[in-house]
């Protein structure tokens, strides 16, 4: 099994800064095969990133994925007041599927 | 539009069983690999199974802790995909999502979930 690991657990920053996510495979993804999706309160997540780095449909250009093999990276690159939630990887390169633990973005 | 609609959680005893049912509308369901997620209560996302397209043979997967005691299945005439879950235990408590595999993958889409609680 694949296991996904996210840091920070937390982060902390006010709207209009840059924030930079990690994802770490603990062996590497085959095909890149590595998505993002973020969850809000209350909400079902929602497909933010796949292939590791093509952005889903509707999906603002600050939003950017990238990485390959064993690192990943969601660069959100200003953030605006709906970004702060919670930010999952998610591996489907090889059964079993696994999702890492989140990333929660607060405002500071 | 794309929906997927959850039904079929509640409350139930641990050592019983349930069914979950996703129905869904807007696309050609047969083409699809479609998946369950799960979500404990104030936890993250969890894995639990998906089953392939028929394209793909029609088989499923499964996450090893529900492995033995749940079953996906899929009707693709009425285009519902369904959860059997057996033996339940107080850790399957939570939200339990569909969705849809794209390219037998990533979800694209979600439904809004339904709340199973496992509790004497």
């Amino acid at each position: 099994e694949i296991v996904l690991t996210q840091s920070p657990g937390t982060l902390s920053l006010s709207p209009g800064e840059r924030a930079t996510l990690s994802c770490r495979a603990s062996q590497s993804v085959y095909n890149n095969y590595l998505a993002w999706y973020q969850q809000k309160p209350g909400q079902a997540p929602s497909l933010l990133i796949y292939g590791a780095s093509s952005r889903a449909t509707g999906i603002p250009d600050r939003f950017s994925g990238s990485g390959s093999g064993t690192d990943f990276t969601l660069t959100i690159s200003r953030l605006e007041p709906e970004d702060f939630a919670v930010y999952y990887c998610h591996q489907y390169g090889g059964s079993p599927w696994t999702f890492g633990q989140g990333t929660k973005v607060e405002i500071k | 539009e794309v929906q997927l609609v959850e039904s079929g959680g509640g409350l139930v005893q641990p050592g019983r069983s349930l069914r979950l049912s996703c129905t869904t509308s807007g696309f050609t369901f047969v083409h699809y690999a479609m998946s369950w997620v799960r979500q404990a209560p104030g936890k993250g996302l969890e894995w639990v199974g998906y089953i392939r397209s028929k394209a793909y043979g029609g088989t499923p997967e499964y996450a090893a802790s529900v492995n033995g005691r749940f079953t996906i299945s899929r009707d693709d005439s009425t285009s519902i995909v369904y959860l059997q879950m057996n033996s339940l235990r107080t850790e399957d408590t939570a939200l339990y999502y569909c969705s849809r595999a794209y390219m037998e993958g990533y979800f694209d889409y979600w439904g809004q979930g339904t709340l199973v609680t496992v509790s004497s």
